[in-house]
């Protein structure tokens, strides 16, 4: 399967504790966005990187939420100190960058739930 | 301020007959529009797109229009099969904008019925 893969695909825990998600894009895109899912809502934009370099980041990014893309492959999304308002659908989606046609490749999500 | 808009949150058709989606969005800086295909438990996966340079885009039995001047798409599935039944978003992007990401609707679950 050479599609964007997340894991873990669900996660639950208690308020307070730290989570971290993974995403692994297409191989040879070099865009990686993760997106925010809440329920009856659409996907809402968190943050994007070109390569390893973070270039945007949405207000919805808290100081909480950290991303990364050390090599430029792999990407982790970690939220420390989790609040109940962040149970929702984390999404990964990559593109190839400047061969960009416009679509997003989206993976199937990582869903947590904050008890 | 949410820039792209689905205001039917759902939509029921009959299998066989046209299902017709609508979007509308504010940011005239859009310039490539997307329409994304949700089941449950899976991430979104691409349908259609048009640039704003087009007014109509076809795929088989899916169809998007776009007006701008209304700011106005739609995506039309003719005719509509029960395999259809999902959530459906509108996205656009700025072309012009560093990171082309996606300014997502809120969706609409159709439901073709037998």
């Amino acid at each position: 399967d050479t599609g964007v893969s997340q894991d873990p695909r669900h996660k639950i825990t208690k308020r307070g504790q730290n989570v971290t998600f993974r995403c692994d894009p297409i191989s040879e895109h070099n865009r990686l966005y993760w997106y925010r899912q809440t329920l009856g809502q659409g996907p809402e934009f968190l943050t994007y990187f070109q390569n390893e370099a973070q270039l945007e980041k949405s207000r919805l990014l808290s100081d909480r939420f950290s991303a990364e893309r050390p090599k430029g492959s792999f990407s982790t999304l970690e939220i420390q100190r989790t609040e109940q308002g962040d149970s929702a659908m984390y999404l990964c989606a990559s593109s190839p960058g400047l061969l960009n046609t416009g679509e997003l490749f989206f993976g199937e999500g990582s869903r947590l739930t904050v008890l | 301020d949410q820039q792209v808009k689905q205001n039917s949150p759902s939509l029921s058709v009959q299998e066989g007959r046209i299902s017709i989606l609508n979007c509308d969005y504010t940011n005239s800086m859009f310039d490539y529009f997307l329409w994304y295909k949700k089941y449950p438990a899976e991430g979104p996966t691409f349908l259609i797109s048009i640039s704003s340079i087009k007014d109509k885009n076809e795929d088989g039995r899916f169809t998007v229009f776009l007006n701008k001047s209304a700011k106005h798409l739609s995506l039309h599935i003719v005719p509509s099969q029960p395999g259809d039944s999902a959530v459906y978003f509108c996205a656009a992007s700025d072309h012009g904008a560093a990171g082309n990401k996606l300014t997502f609707g809120g969706g609409t679950r159709v439901l073709v019925k037998p």
